[in-house]
């Protein structure tokens, strides 16, 4: 059974770097059964998908986001991470890492979410 | 890259049939039979309900079920239970920028 937990701080100041870590087990996160992504939902609102990165390190952004986004892995220690630069409150939100699966682009397994709040 | 259109609110009694509408473009609903549905209860992560249009993962009961037709994509939930009571997203690959889209989420209440 694939598991996957968030970690990081839940504070952040204004225009500093979000950091989260996922670890993940019951897989090799080298698989390339998976795509090992980020979702984020704002207080209230509705999922907005961040990022993946494959196993090979290839990533995909939103595009919304993509000049203060990255995505990477460390193999390991079984876990990927999210950076996000240049916060402001419009980055407050729950973060979810989840897989999806590389067959059809649907996301199996979720972490339960960790909130970041963004305040000086 | 826009989100996928999805209706803010339906109801149902329970017992009752309630669908759910999805709609979006020929790059990204239209264009790819990768859809999916989650359904999530507050304060909990989402969880897949359905996957590639209208396919169920092991565990999710018969009474969800997903289709498509042109650029809306459907999930329709049959014999309600008050236990559906959820919030509702669908979400497809979209070719633009090899990314997925998530739509604005739909809020069920069994009656």
């Amino acid at each position: 059974q694939v598991q996957l937990q968030e970690s990081g701080p839940g504070l952040v100041k204004p225009s500093q770097t979000l950091s989260l870590t996922c670890t993940v087990s019951g897989v090799s996160i080298s698989s390339g059964d998976y795509y090992w992504s980020w979702i984020r939902q704002p207080p209230g609102k509705g999922l907005e998908w961040t990022g993946y990165i494959y196993y090979s390190g290839s990533t995909f952004y939103n595009p919304s986001l993509k000049s203060r986004v990255t995505i990477s892995l460390d193999t390991s220690k079984n876990q990927f991470s999210l950076k996000l630069s240049s916060v402001t409150a419009a980055d407050a939100a729950v973060y979810y890492c989840a897989s999806m699966n590389s067959g059809g682009h649907y996301f199996d397994y979720w972490g339960q979410g960790t909130l970041v709040t963004v305040s000086s | 890259q826009s989100a996928l259109t999805q209706p803010r609110s339906v109801s149902g009694s329970p017992g009752q049939s309630v669908t759910i509408s999805c709609t979006g473009t020929s790059s990204d609903v239209g264009g790819y039979n990768y859809v999916s549905w989650y359904q999530q209860h507050p304060g909990k992560a989402p969880k897949l309900m359905i996957y590639d249009v209208s396919k169920r993962p092991s565990g999710v009961p018969d009474r969800f079920s997903g289709s498509k037709s042109g650029n809306t994509a459907s999930l329709t939930i049959s014999g309600l239970l008050a236990e559906d009571e959820a919030d509702y997203y669908c979400c497809s690959f979209a070719a633009t920028y090899t990314s997925v889209v998530f739509g604005g989420g739909t809020k069920l209440t069994v009656l």
